[in-house]
């Protein structure tokens, strides 16, 4: 079965840049996965980010920007605010209407 | 502006049935795949199942492969989760989520609050 995999946590300082990742237990991810990322806070509904692997929801600063580095999907944030912290999921398209999300990453800024 | 609002969650013990709906507002429902997405107390997001905008594809994880089925009835602009078979690790909130297109492959655009589920004798 295959996983989606995310960093557990990551920090970032105040104004800095952190990039987290989206892999596959096995293979590659490219954009015929079609990765989206999804920022969610505590007691609250997730929020759209990025679909179709750079392609920014309506609303969404672009600080925020989606790519594929390496084998990886990636969601950059530049110039990090205390707003920014964070539980960031991303979510892959596997095939045959399958979509998996991976596990989360905790951003903390600080 | 696009609405999402749940309802039919609550208390209901092993092995029990529930049925979630979602109504939806604000956009051509019938043009839209529309998926339900769980997360379980503390735990991370986990897509469940998904359906075309047409109704004619639906999709499920293993997880309630069996035991849900999803519909939606586009004349009224409602989603509909069924769920039999329930056990204690279905607790969780289940949000209703609507897709970028007619297909669910491209993510997740809006959400709703969400309808939380327990499952406890």
């Amino acid at each position: 079965q295959t996983v989606v995999t995310q960093e557990p946590s990551f920090s970032v300082s105040p104004g800095g840049t952190v990039t987290l990742t989206c892999g596959l237990s096995s293979g590659s991810v490219s954009t015929t996965y079609y990765p989206s990322w999804y920022q969610q806070t505590p007691g609250q509904a997730p929020r759209t980010l990025i679909y179709s692997t750079n392609t920014r929801s309506s609303g969404v600063p672009d600080r925020f920007s989606g790519s594929i580095l390496g084998n990886k999907a990636a969601l950059t944030i530049t110039g990090a605010q205390a707003d920014d912290e964070s539980d960031y999921y991303c979510l892959l398209y596997l095939g045959s209407g399958i979509v998996v999300f991976g596990g989360g990453t905790k951003l903390t800024v600080l | 502006e696009v609405q999402l609002v749940e309802s039919g969650g609550g208390l209901v013990q092993p092995g029990g049935s529930l049925r979630l709906s979602c109504a939806a507002s604000g956009f051509t429902f019938s043009n839209f795949a529309m998926s339900w997405v769980r997360q379980a107390p503390g735990k991370g997001l986990e897509w469940v199942s998904g359906i075309s905008s047409s109704g004619l594809s639906t999709y499920y994880a293993d997880s309630v492969q069996g035991r849900y089925t999803i519909s939606r009835d586009n004349s009224k602009n409602t989603l509909f989760f069924q769920m039999n078979r329930l056990r204690a690790e279905d607790t969780a909130i289940y949000y209703c989520a609507k897709g970028f297109s007619g297909s669910g492959k491209r993510g997740i655009d809006y959400w709703g609050q969400g309808t939380l589920v327990t499952v406890s004798s």
